[in-house]
Formats: C-alpha cells, sequence, structure tokens
C-alpha cells in the first residue's frame, strides 16, 4: 500500500519558474525524503527531513513539513530543463524499521 | 554512480519460468533493499535485508524470494513468471537509516 500521495501527478513549466510538488502520507514518521527519477534510470536522494524538522535547504530545494497535517513539499526554484524527472516522496513509518514507502511520483516537465 | 550495481539490466523470458537478479550493494552498506516499479502500482517495496538476515517485508508475492550472502550481495528469484510480473526491478543499499541508493534496475519482460 502508498504511504505518500503525490500532488499534482504531472506538472509543465517554462525554464526558469519555480516549481511545487506536494505530498501527503497517513501514518507517523521517522522522517521523509525526497527523490528524483529520470526516465528508466534509479532513484537518487535529493533531502531527507527529520520529522522535528519544519524546513530544509539544498541549493535550488526546499522542503517543508508540517507533521499536523501529514504532509509535505518540495519547492525547486528557477527550474532548468535538466529538472525534467519524476520526484517522489518517501516516507519511513515510525515503528516500521527502515522501511522505505514511496508515493506515486510527480511527473515534472521543464520546457526551455 | 550510485554504486550499486544490478545485473542484467534487462531480461526477456516466457511465462511459468524463473530468474535471478543479482544486486551489489555499494561498499560498506549492509542493508539491501528491493522494490518494483510498475506502471499500474508505481515503486512497490518487496524486502530488506541487513546483514544477511531479512528486516522488513513488503508486498511481496510467495513466488518471489531473495537473500543476502554473507559477502553482502543479494540475489532475488521470481518464480512461475506471469505477465504482470513485467517490471522495473530495484535495488537500493544503505547504512542503518541513511537515504537509499539505488542501482539503475533490471527491466523484466515476461511474454
Amino acid at each position: 500500500s502508498q504511504q505518500g500521495e503525490e500532488d499534482p501527478q504531472a506538472l509543465s513549466i517554462q525554464e526558469g519558474e519555480n516549481a511545487t510538488m506536494n505530498c501527503s502520507y497517513k501514518t507517523s514518521i521517522n522522517n521523509l525524503q525526497w527523490y528524483r527519477q529520470n526516465s528508466g534510470r534509479g532513484l537518487v536522494h535529493l533531502i531527507l527531513i527529520r520529522s522535528n524538522e519544519r524546513e530544509k535547504h539544498s541549493g535550488r530545494l526546499r522542503v517543508t513539513l508540517d507533521t499536523s497535517k501529514k504532509s509535505s513539499s518540495l519547492l525547486i526554484t528557477a527550474s532548468r530543463a535538466a529538472d525534467t524527472a519524476s520526484y517522489f516522496c518517501a516516507t519511513v513509518p515510525s515503528r516500521q524499521g527502515g522501511k522505505l514507502i514511496f508515493g506515486q511520483g510527480t511527473e515534472l516537465s521543464v520546457k526551455p | 554512480d550510485s554504486g550499486v550495481t544490478q545485473t542484467p539490466k534487462h531480461l526477456i523470458t516466457a511465462t511459468g519460468q524463473r530468474v535471478t537478479l543479482r544486486c551489489s550493494p555499494r561498499s560498506g552498506d549492509l542493508s539491501v533493499y528491493w522494490y518494483q516499479q510498475s506502471l499500474d502500482q508505481g515503486l512497490q517495496f518487496l524486502i530488506q535485508y541487513y546483514n544477511g538476515e531479512e528486516r522488513a517485508k513488503g508486498n511481496i508475492l510467495e513466488r518471489f524470494s531473495a537473500q543476502q550472502f554473507p559477502d553482502l550481495h543479494s540475489e532475488l528469484n521470481l518464480s512461475s513468471l506471469e505477465l504482470g510480473d513485467s517490471a522495473l526491478y530495484f535495488c537500493a543499499s544503505s547504512r542503518d537509516s541513511s537515504p537509499l541508493h539505488f542501482g539503475n534496475g533490471t527491466r523484466l519482460t515476461v511474454t
């Protein structure tokens, strides 16, 4: 079963614009992670935010976490064509060890 | 390059057959995870091993089995294959609770 659900399922923007993707999850978590997947390739870890953190930055990425709403958002600023990929949120549910559960992903297309 | 190696990259086989997918984790990583990715089911967690022992189980069918060997490489065995088993199978590795490092997957096609 899926723990996280991303919204929107697909997003198309112009280069230079910001892209925002949202993720909702169902159970309490230890941390939430965002991954990126280029077509047909393995996933690449982008950023991890712990349950006691509210916001985290890494380069052009900004992640927020609201545990009361069980939601997170990923903001990519000043997007580039090379950002075109699928983005997944993944959670480690509390008391389930290291099992990382992925959402369905947001397909981002950045047009030059 | 994530440091996780999966072989083979592509596999085409017939229904009813059995295949073995292989994964070499990143150097120093004790945990190995297997995921199945298909268009209709998304990315499904199958199973996790830690230092040779099964640690967590997900939506893994009884026809599927896995193991992690003393040298930490892992194999995923899929038997009595069905058309619906066609998917990308990913292996990932990690140290403790750190983020996962994924291989580039094995694309399985069952005809």
